[in-house]
Order: C-alpha cells, then structure tokens, then sequence
C-alpha cells in the first residue's frame, strides 16, 4: 500500500519544454527527498526537504528546483528539459527521527527527445 | 565523508541457493544500517534494518548481522526463491554535518532461476 504518490509514472516530452514531477505523502513525514536513478541502478540525490520553507540541494546538479509548501507535497520542476534529463526520478520521505528509513514512491520515468 | 559498498551484480543463482550480498561501509558517527530491495518498475522498499553494533534485521528470510568491527552488513537468505529477483540497496544513515542524510550503495542485481 503506498503512502508516499508520484505523478506521472511515465513521460514523453520534447526539448526545452518545462515540467513539474509531483510528490506527495501522507504519512506526515517532515523530511522528503528526489533522487535521480541511473540506467545502473545507483540512485543519486538531487534536492531534500528537512520541512516547509526548506529546500536543498544534493550531490548532483540536475539543473532543477523544489519547493516545499506544504509539509505533503514535494513537486521537483526542470524549467528546460533536455535529453541528458532521461531518467527515473524517484521520491522518498522519512519521519525526522536520525536512523528512520526512507519511504518510496513508485518513481516517474522520464525521457526527453 | 560517509560511503556504502556492496558488491556488484548481477548476482545469478539457481533457486534454493544460499545467497549472501556483501556490504561494508565507512561512516563519521555511528550509523544506522539499512538493506532496500527494488522490483522491476518500483521504487526502493525497506527490506530489513539495524541500529547498534551486534543487532540483526531479518525479514522475509533475510538477515544481516551488523558488525562494527569489521565495519560490514552483509545480506543473507538461506533459500532463495524466484520471487527475489530485485536489486538489493545497502545504506546508512549517519548524523553528518549536523544532519542525517541517507547514503546508498551502489546497488546489485540478484537473479534467481528456476
């Protein structure tokens, strides 16, 4: 049973264009995060969330951006999509305990032509 | 800073075979360690976890024993099932620059024939 949505789960978009992943828990979890999934598997993080009003970015530099509203919502926005962009994205969130595991939502898979 | 390393795939056994997916990691502080299997078209879900040395998760029939000594996590399942195909995340999360952020393995890919 999933707690934690993302939509969409598959999409087809031309250069330049700008999109929006949404993400969204209900688990009342503070912390949120975005990964980036490789075609080898690693997962790379790109942005976090410790709460509302707080954003950061990880280890990679994806060229896009968050915002954190609301505490259940986590949307991730790439205003110019290009083909080095093809990837899953996957978003997770935890409870704000240290040693709490993360929380999965089934990923959107994204392919820019 | 913190890293995770888990052997790398594909794992390929027969089903019943033992399996074992090696984990080690470094880490600043004292971690908490975490294993997370991914199906095909699906995100990570938690598989099993540990949070002080000598502490075993186990779940589904995997185990993994944390040793503080040998500073490792190893996956085990006595008989492996179909089923289990998936790919196998070690990580930990370690209190690091005033915050706790997950830190992955690479990730391996288990295949089990029937």
């Amino acid at each position: 049973e999933a707690d934690i949505y993302q939509t969409p789960r598959y999409l087809v978009i031309g250069t330049g264009k700008k999109i929006t992943l949404e993400c969204s828990q209900t688990m009342g979890h503070d912390k949120m995060y975005w990964y980036q999934q490789d075609p080898g598997m690693e997962l790379h993080l790109i942005h976090y969330s410790y709460g509302v009003n707080s954003t950061e970015k990880g280890d990679l530099s994806s060229e896009s951006t968050v915002s954190r509203i609301r505490t259940e919502h986590f949307p991730l926005t790439l205003e110019s999509a290009r083909p080095s962009h093809t990837s899953q994205y996957l978003c997770a969130s935890s409870a704000n305990r240290g040693n709490s595991p993360l929380h999965f939502g089934n990923g959107t898979r994204l392919t820019v032509t | 800073g913190d890293s995770v390393t888990q052997m790398e795939g594909p794992v390929t056994l027969s089903e019943e075979a033992f399996l074992t997916i090696n984990c080690t990691y470094t880490a600043t502080g004292y971690p908490s360690l975490f294993w997370y299997v991914q199906y095909p078209g699906e995100g990570l879900q938690l598989l099993l976890k540990a949070t002080k040395a000598d502490d075993k998760g186990s779940n589904k029939g995997f185990e993994a024993t944390y040793r503080k000594e040998t500073t490792s996590f190893h996956l085990e399942k006595g008989s492996v099932q179909v089923s289990d195909s998936a790919v196998y995340f070690c990580a930990l999360s370690d209190l690091e620059g005033g915050s706790y952020i997950p830190t992955f393995g690479r990730g391996t890919s288990l295949i089990v024939h029937p």
